[in-house]
């Protein structure tokens, strides 16, 4: 098993572009969840998923939007990126048991 | 609302104990975890402690809950250089839907 992977591993982008974070996981888990980690602000809910074909909103969803076609897949989009939103992005999931299952991030820099 | 809260740093010598701390607010979660965070690296799940315990022991790490006071402790015993890392404490809110509220993260630096 894979576990949670997340492509890319880095990116920059320029202000107003617009990129694609894709979050796959084999563990036929329900629930995805994007985060975004920033220094000393821990760990906030961008968006997440109950099941496939469903998606919700978290703490801080703006400028971003979410989709989840496949049971497996959990894309993250930015649509108009902008510098506030340089960060270092997690994707996790959660099957049966409460533990959630982290990727090894994505850190996204727009300039 | 929610909110959990961690102290930001942590500096103890290589041998000695580590406490890490952790206050939460909401009484309704079933579990409370423990992740830890390698530089470049995602959280890996450390530990946890379901909400009628009052201590979990695993190794070298020991929980401590008090739900009354809403307090979660880490403790490492014997630190060690490896140890140094970030970590995260969470709770489970589990009310309509999972949604997991983590901490500000304390960096935990290990001196040899």
């Amino acid at each position: 098993n894979a576990g949670v992977t997340q492509t890319p591993k880095f990116r920059v982008l320029k202000t107003g572009q617009s990129m694609t974070l894709l979050c796959a996981q084999d563990m036929n888990h329900e629930y995805m969840y994007w985060y975004r980690q920033d220094p000393g602000m821990g760990l906030r809910l961008i968006h997440y998923s109950v099941g496939e074909g469903t998606t919700a909103k978290g703490e801080v969803p703006d400028g971003y939007n979410v989709s989840r076609l496949k049971k497996q897949n959990f894309l993250l989009g930015l649509e108009s990126a902008a510098p506030s939103q340089t960060s270092v992005y997690f994707c996790a999931s959660k099957g049966q048991r409460t533990q959630q299952f982290f990727g090894p991030g994505t850190r996204l820099t727009v300039l | 609302g929610e909110d959990v809260e961690q102290s930001l740093f942590l500096s103890v010598r290589e041998g000695d104990s580590s406490v890490i701390n952790c206050t939460y607010t909401d009484s309704s979660s079933t579990y409370l975890y423990w992740y830890k965070q390698e530089p470049g690296a995602g959280l890996q799940l450390l530990t946890y402690i379901f909400s009628n315990m009052d201590m979990k022991q695993d190794q070298r790490l020991t929980v401590l809950l008090n739900k009354k006071d809403k307090h979660l402790s880490l403790r490492i015993a014997d630190t060690q250089t490896g140890d140094s890392a970030i970590y995260f404490c969470a709770e489970i809110i589990t009310s309509g839907t999972y949604k997991y509220i983590f901490g500000t993260g304390t960096r935990l630096k290990v001196l040899a």
